[in-house]
């Protein structure tokens, strides 16, 4: 299996909507719902945003929203804020009790 | 609430195995899976493996040959071992907890990560 698949890097202005892909393959994006979404300050531990596609943990913001379209999972964020400006990790189950991250999606708020 | 720490040394040598152990507090290690991740530095998070508390494991196939995860439920514990470490195994090491079932699945609680440096 090889690691997921996100852009290195996404920008946007405050208050706008920026989206970050995580592409896989019919084997793990494409075969299960188990996709999570996190995302990391520097020094700091990774830190869950969304898990199974779209479902959002007690007190996270609802400005963070994730979606599915066959082999490719979506974190879309919107009201950009300065304090989203960090990195972003996609997580997916690829079968076989194995588990894939992607390899991270800086964020810059413009 | 459910606390992880990790915890071993932050120096190893090139050929040796790499220990780490984390510790749950705040709540029980029975019922749930538990995981190694690891970061290499300025790189991307890496899943190494996880364990079950009933001992059934996991692990990421590009490490297999190397990796072992154990779990101590008397001490609410599990631990890592990677063998015949190098250069590229130098990383920061998180345990983590992952959620299952009704609860969803992704890795819900992290510990804050260790240090490890492979010298030769």
């Amino acid at each position: 299996q090889s690691a997921l698949t996100q852009p290195a890097s996404v920008s946007g202005s405050p208050g706008q909507w920026i989206t970050i892909s995580c592409t896989g393959t019919s084997s793990d994006i494409g075969s299960h719902n188990h996709v999570s979404w996190y995302h990391q300050h520097p020094g700091k531990a990774p830190k869950l945003i969304i898990y199974d596609v779209s479902q959002r943990p007690s007190g996270v913001s609802n400005r963070f929203s994730g979606s599915k379209s066959g082999n490719t999972a979506s974190l879309t964020i919107s009201g950009l804020q300065a304090e989203d400006e960090t990195n972003y990790y996609c997580c997916a189950y690829a079968g076989s009790s194995i588990w894939l991250f992607g390899g991270g999606t800086k964020v810059t708020v413009l | 609430q459910v606390q992880l720490q990790e915890s071993g040394p932050g120096l190893v040598k090139s050929s040796e195995t790499l220990s780490l152990t984390c510790t749950v507090s705040g709540g029980s290690i029975n019922n749930y899976y538990w995981a190694w991740i690891r970061q290499p530095p300025g790189k991307g998070l890496e899943w190494i493996g996880f364990i079950y508390y009933t001992g059934s494991t996991s692990y990421n196939p590009s490490l297999k040959s190397r990796v072992t995860i154990s779990v101590d439920t008397s001490e609410n514990q599990f631990s890592l071992q990677l063998s015949s470490v190098t250069a590229p195994d130098t990383a920061v090491y998180y345990c983590a907890r992952q959620q299952t079932g009704e609860l969803g699945y992704a890795y819900d609680i992290w510990g804050q990560g260790t240090m490890v440096t492979v010298s030769s």
